[in-house]
């Protein structure tokens, strides 16, 4: 069954540092891998995902992701941070055909220093 | 705003009673997801519906079912509740199954069982 682990339970950073958030899975076949972002008191919004291509995926508010295959990695990255990126991360990855469930790992909250 | 819709925001409700949570999919969307997020458990997939048929199950307990109506819309039914059946209960819904299709979230229904 597929699996996706989030090692790192809080992330701290200055404003204007650059930010990953780390993910790693574990799927029988191809994984679709996906992040989503859940502010205070909100639903989780969509900020990119991986299906196939490029390992180098651009996504929404400036987030990108890096899809590392040798390592089963999926880390989301920023180049700059903003204290508006404080929130709550999550990693999801999908891979069998007749099950289309996604799984979340169990996030990771972002806390961006001013 | 997502285009899911949940109804009610907020719940609360007496231990052993039942109550029925309703999620609107996006416009043309024809799978809805319903998710469990507390925080001892974080983000767990309950059951998934396609066009009106049970497709994938999870953590789902006896005590609860739902079903996918056919205009679309589903709801998740809660009985015998529980005092740590509290917890926020999440919609999604996708276009269709598919391993790339991204599901997108409501804005959840907080349920709190006294």
């Amino acid at each position: 069954a597929q699996s996706v682990a989030q090692p790192e339970d809080q992330v701290n950073v200055a404003e204007g540092n650059p930010l990953t958030v780390k993910c790693t899975y574990s799927v029988s076949g191809n994984p679709y891998l996906f992040w989503y972002v859940q502010y205070p008191n909100r639903g989780l919004q969509f900020l990119l995902k991986y299906i196939t291509g490029d390992n180098l995926v651009k996504g929404s508010y400036g987030f990108e992701a890096e899809f590392n295959k040798s390592q089963t990695s999926f880390h989301l990255k920023k180049p700059s941070a903003l204290v508006s990126d404080s929130a709550l991360y999550f990693c999801a990855v999908r891979d069998r055909p007749r099950d289309d469930k996604i799984i979340f790992g169990k996030g990771t909250r972002l806390h961006i220093l001013p | 705003d997502s285009g899911v819709t949940q109804t009610p925001k907020h719940l609360i409700t007496a231990t052993g009673q039942r109550v029925t949570l309703r999620c609107s999919p996006r416009s043309g969307d024809l799978s809805v997801y319903w998710y469990q997020q507390s925080l001892d458990q974080g983000l767990q997939f309950l059951i998934q519906y396609y066009n009106g048929e049970e497709r994938a199950k999870g953590n789902i307990l006896e005590r609860f079912s739902a079903q996918q109506f056919p205009d679309l819309h589903s709801e998740l039914n809660l009985s015998s509740l529980e005092l740590g059946d509290s917890a926020l209960y999440f919609c999604a819904s996708s276009v269709a199954q598919g391993l790339g299709n991204t599901i997108y979230f409501g804005e959840g229904s907080w349920l709190t069982v006294v």
